[in-house]
């Protein structure tokens, strides 16, 4: 059975860098069903979705976040990863990886979650 | 920007049939899912495709999807099915969740 992984650090101050890493397991992340996305909620506040990347390097960016964003995938070790950079306290929020049917969506197989806190 | 719209909050009975709305402009020519968030947990995917369950999520649960509005409905209520509930599509370039509804069984 398909299960993800979240793993990085969980403070940072204003203007580093964040970087998460979402390991797969149970599964290929080279699977052609699926795209492998990212997901954030802020404390108390609702889902807003990051961006995704398929297997084959392509990536699709919340335009809001596409300036200060990468996303990237390892096909030799089963994982992708995220990059925001310059944070702000704005970017604190629990971080999710996904796997999904759309290049936006229909995430079957959640990660548990893990929070970054963004404060100096 | 395109933006999907949900009430903050549903009230049903147990027994009862809840019908949560998602409204966004000519969302009927897009395909919409709906996630369950319970407190802490990770959301779960509950309808995709509009009206496809995925293996394991009850009968209970149906969507539609028709002109501006799509629709969640949660047929017999269970205590189980409190939750926030988030609907999702898409915009150009870029995923868009719903603002969410909190489901309260009372």
């Amino acid at each position: 059975q398909l299960q993800l992984q979240e793993s990085g650090p969980g403070l940072l101050k204003p203007s580093e860098t964040l970087s998460l890493t979402c390991n797969v397991s149970g599964g290929s992340i080279s699977d052609s069903t699926y795209y492998w996305g990212w997901i954030r909620q802020p404390p108390g506040k609702g889902l807003e979705w990051i961006g995704s990347i398929y297997y084959t390097g392509s990536t699709y960016y919340n335009p809001s976040l596409k300036s200060r964003l990468t996303i990237s995938v390892d096909t030799s070790n089963n994982q992708f990863s995220l990059k925001l950079f310059s944070v702000t306290a704005a970017d604190t929020a629990v971080y999710y990886c996904a796997d999904g049917l759309q290049w936006y969506g229909d995430y079957f197989v959640w990660g548990q979650g893990t929070l970054v806190t963004v404060s100096s | 920007s395109y933006e999907l719209t949900q009430p903050p909050s549903v009230s049903v009975s147990p027994g009862q049939t809840a019908s949560i709305t998602c409204s966004g402009y000519t969302l009927g020519d897009r395909y919409v899912c709906w996630y369950q968030q319970k407190p802490g947990q990770s959301p779960v995917l509950v309808i995709y495709q509009d009206t496809k369950r995925p293996s394991g999520i009850p009968e209970r649960f149906s969507g539609s999807n028709s002109g501006n509005t799509a629709t969640l409905t949660i047929s017999g209520t269970q205590a189980m099915d409190e939750a926030d509930y988030y609907c999702q599509a898409w915009d150009i370039n870029t995923g868009i969740f719903g603002t969410g509804t909190k489901v309260t069984v009372l």
